[in-house]
């Protein structure tokens, strides 16, 4: 089945302690984005990127990086600059041609700080 | 501040009855509008989506209603199961990019059976 993959479904940090998110597509989509999402607050853009090698910085960034060296895979490591992590973290992606594009989410990633 | 906002947190109807969702938009330039539906612990997932050269637009029992003049959204769920439990956001595009996506905080549908 085409879809977008997130792991792990918990992850808990540790003061100081970096830590990776996965997210996996393979729905050839080039465009793939990261997202913050806390209780009764709309998800908040934290980085997205186009196309393969190349990202660009969301609305909240800070203390946050990602990489994009396949079109397949958009890793996003919370560093220790992030205060609070806590949050459930959504990865999506979407088509770049054309005006009009929805996006497709994945299952999440619930960060919890230790 | 939110652009994209929702005229009730909660809603709570009886199974078999038609539920209404608002959401209200603060831009008029906004073109693209999309409605989401989240269960708890797992992602959004698309529902429907209206362009503003639309005024209705209908799925499987679903219609989203778009009103430009007092910049309004709906979506209407008929005969609403227990299954559609979940809260709903819409969403707004400003500028044609997804990464242009304003989500708004969400409706949490309960559906009593």
């Amino acid at each position: 089945d085409g879809g977008i993959t997130q792991s792990p479904k918990y992850l808990f940090r540790k003061e100081g302690q970096n830590v990776t998110l996965s997210c996996e597509q393979n729905l050839n989509h080039d465009a793939m984005y990261w997202y913050r999402q806390d209780p009764g607050q709309g998800l908040r853009l934290i980085y997205y990127s186009h196309i393969v090698n190349d990202f660009q910085k969301g609305d909240i960034a800070e203390g946050y990086s990602v990489s994009r060296e396949k079109k397949e895979s958009f890793p996003l490591t919370v560093t220790s600059a992030q205060k609070n992590p806590t949050a459930f973290y959504l990865c999506a992606s979407s088509s770049v041609g054309g005006q009009f594009r929805k996006l497709f989410f994945g299952s999440g990633t619930q960060l919890s700080v230790l | 501040g939110e652009s994209v906002g929702l005229h009730l947190p909660t809603l709570s109807v009886q199974e078999g009855d038609n539920s209404i969702i608002n959401c209200a938009y603060s831009n008029s330039a906004s073109d693209y509008f999309i409605w989401y539906k989240q269960e708890s612990g797992k992602g959004p997932q698309f529902i429907i989506d209206i362009r503003s050269n639309m005024d209705k637009r209908q799925g499987q029992r679903v219609t989203v209603l778009l009103n430009k003049t007092v910049k309004h959204l709906s979506l209407q769920i008929a005969a609403t199961q227990p299954g559609d439990s979940a809260v709903y956001f819409c969403a707004e595009n400003m500028e044609g990019g997804s990464e242009k996506l304003v989500f708004g905080k969400g409706t949490k549908l309960t559906v009593n059976p």
